[in-house]
């Protein structure tokens, strides 16, 4: 079975523009979610999204937007990019909600340089 | 979130045990103990997790302490492809914290040949 894959696998943008990353969950999973990683530092949450639903958000401004589709791939929007977006974008797919301690399987991640 | 503390680096011989502390000195009466490791320009994959008992995988082993304030990570025979960086997450079994991975610097470990 696939694993999780994220699209694309690097991207260049400049200020101000907009980009949109893609995420395709392992099949079965419906829960996604989106990791923000600076170079240097772990993983910092972002979104969780399950069965199309926004379920947990970090601590990032309202420029940071997602969404899952019914087939629960699921889309990381960011606008108005600034130099600190640069980053590698993880997504993470799990079978179920939190309630239990179930697994986390990472894609590989885009990485994002913002000039 | 309960915060974790880990050492910033190890190091390690091919072949030899290494083992990776964490200390967890808040942690509550559920939150489960995970481990994660993130190889070079790769996402972090799943290690082994616990909530009292001492836990084995394939991968690695998981020693908590009795009071749970610690635990201890241990790959019972390092190798070049364990270089990485290993972190230890508390994941609370529900209410707000969902899928939410609170990542702290992690360790990251050296194997020498």
């Amino acid at each position: 079975d696939a694993g999780v894959t994220q699209s694309p696998t690097h991207l260049i943008k400049t200020r101000g523009q907009h980009v949109t990353l893609r995420c395709s969950p392992i099949s079965g999973h419906k829960s996604v979610s989106w990791y923000q990683q600076v170079l240097g530092q772990g993983p910092q949450f972002i979104f969780q999204y399950y069965e199309k639903e926004e379920r947990g958000r970090g601590n990032f401004p309202d420029r940071f937007s997602a969404r899952q589709f019914p087939n629960y791939s699921s889309e990381l929007n960011v606008n108005a990019l600034l130099l600190g977006d640069s980053a590698l974008y993880l997504c993470a797919s799990s079978s179920v909600l939190a309630g239990s301690p179930e697994t986390q399987y990472f894609g590989p991640g885009t990485r994002l340089l913002v000039l | 979130d309960a915060k974790t503390t880990q050492p910033n680096s190890m190091e390690s011989n091919e072949e030899e045990p290494v083992h990776l502390p964490c200390n967890h000195s808040t942690i509550s009466g559920t939150d489960y103990i995970h481990w994660y490791r993130q190889l070079p320009s790769q996402g972090p994959e799943y290690v082994i997790h616990g909530l009292t008992s001492n836990v084995n995988n394939r991968m690695a082993s998981l020693a908590i302490a009795e009071d749970r304030k610690s635990s201890t990570l241990i790959l019972h025979r390092a190798t070049l492809r364990d270089a990485a960086v290993y972190y230890c997450i508390l994941r609370g079994a529900g209410g707000t914290s969902y899928g939410k991975l609170t990542f702290g610097q992690g360790t990251i470990l050296t194997v020498h040949p």
